[in-house]
C-alpha cells in the first residue's frame, strides 16, 4: 500500500514552460487535493476534487488547471509557468463523505519541489 | 469561513521538558480540528484530530491535544519532548458545513535541544 505518491519529486522550469504534476493514491479515496506550501504561509489549497470527473477551485487556483479522469489520479497542470509558482506542491486525499464519520483526515504525498527561473 | 492561527513561529524546548504548540481557530459551526507534523523534505503526517467527544485527544508519538471551546483553542502537547520531535507542526480546521476543505495555520517550527 503506497498511499499517496507524487511525480516528479523535483523540477526546474523556465518562465513560460508548461508541465504536469501527477498524483496517485491507492486507498480508493473519493476526495483529492492539491496544495502549495510557501514559507510562513502554511498550505494553501489550489484545486480539489470530490470524485472522478469533478474538480473545483480552491484558495489560489489562478495559473493552474487540474483533471481527475480516473479516481486514483489527480493531475495538476501549469500551462505557462511563472516565478511566483516556485513552491513545494503537495497532493492529498481523503475518504470523503462515503466514509465513516471519523475519517475526515487527509493523507499527503511526499511533495514536488518546483523552481521556476 | 474557517481559519486557524498559530501564534508562535518557533518553539524551543530542552529534551525531557514539556512541549506545547498553540493553535486557535475560528469557524461558524462546530469545528473538526487536526494536527499534522512535517519532517524536513517530507510530506505532512497526521498526528491527531478532534471531531467530538472528550476534549483531550491522544494521538501518535505520545502527542495529545486539548480542545477548549470557550477559548477556541486546540493546543498540541507532549509531556516529555524528544530531539526527534523537532519538526514543523501544522494545525488545521474543517468546518462541518464545508466538507471538503482544511484550512491550515502557518506552522510552528519546534526545536528540541539535547
Amino acid at each position: 500500500n503506497a498511499g499517496v505518491t507524487q511525480t516528479p519529486k523535483f523540477r526546474v522550469l523556465k518562465t513560460g514552460q508548461s508541465m504536469t504534476l501527477l498524483c496517485a493514491q491507492d486507498m480508493n479515496h473519493e476526495y483529492m487535493y492539491w496544495y502549495r506550501q510557501d514559507p510562513g504561509m502554511g498550505l494553501r489549497l489550489i484545486h480539489y476534487s470530490v470524485g472522478e470527473g469533478t474538480t473545483a477551485k480552491g484558495e489560489v487556483p489562478d495559473g493552474y488547471n487540474v483533471s481527475r479522469l480516473k479516481k486514483q489520479n489527480f493531475l495538476l497542470g501549469l500551462e505557462s509557468a511563472a516565478p511566483s509558482q516556485t513552491s513545494v506542491y503537495f497532493c492529498a486525499s481523503s475518504v470523503g463523505l462515503a466514509g465513516p464519520s471519523s475519517s475526515y483526515e487527509q493523507y499527503f504525498g511526499p511533495g514536488t519541489r518546483l523552481t521556476v527561473t | 469561513a474557517q481559519s486557524v492561527a498559530q501564534p508562535e513561529d518557533q518553539v524551543n524546548v530542552a529534551e525531557g521538558n514539556p512541549l506545547t504548540v498553540k493553535c486557535t481557530y475560528s469557524v461558524s459551526g462546530n469545528p473538526y480540528l487536526f494536527w499534522y507534523v512535517q519532517y524536513p523534505n517530507r510530506g505532512l503526517q497526521f498526528l491527531l484530530k478532534y471531531i467530538t467527544g472528550d476534549n483531550l485527544v491522544k494521538g501518535s508519538y505520545g502527542f495529545e491535544a486539548e480542545f477548549n471551546k470557550s477559548q477556541t483553542s486546540f493546543h498540541l502537547k507532549k509531556p516529555s519532548a524528544l530531539v526527534s520531535d523537532s519538526a514543523l507542526y501544522f494545525c488545521a480546521v474543517r468546518d462541518i458545513r464545508d466538507d471538503y476543505k482544511l484550512s491550515f495555520g502557518a506552522g510552528t517550527t519546534v526545536t528540541v535541544r539535547a
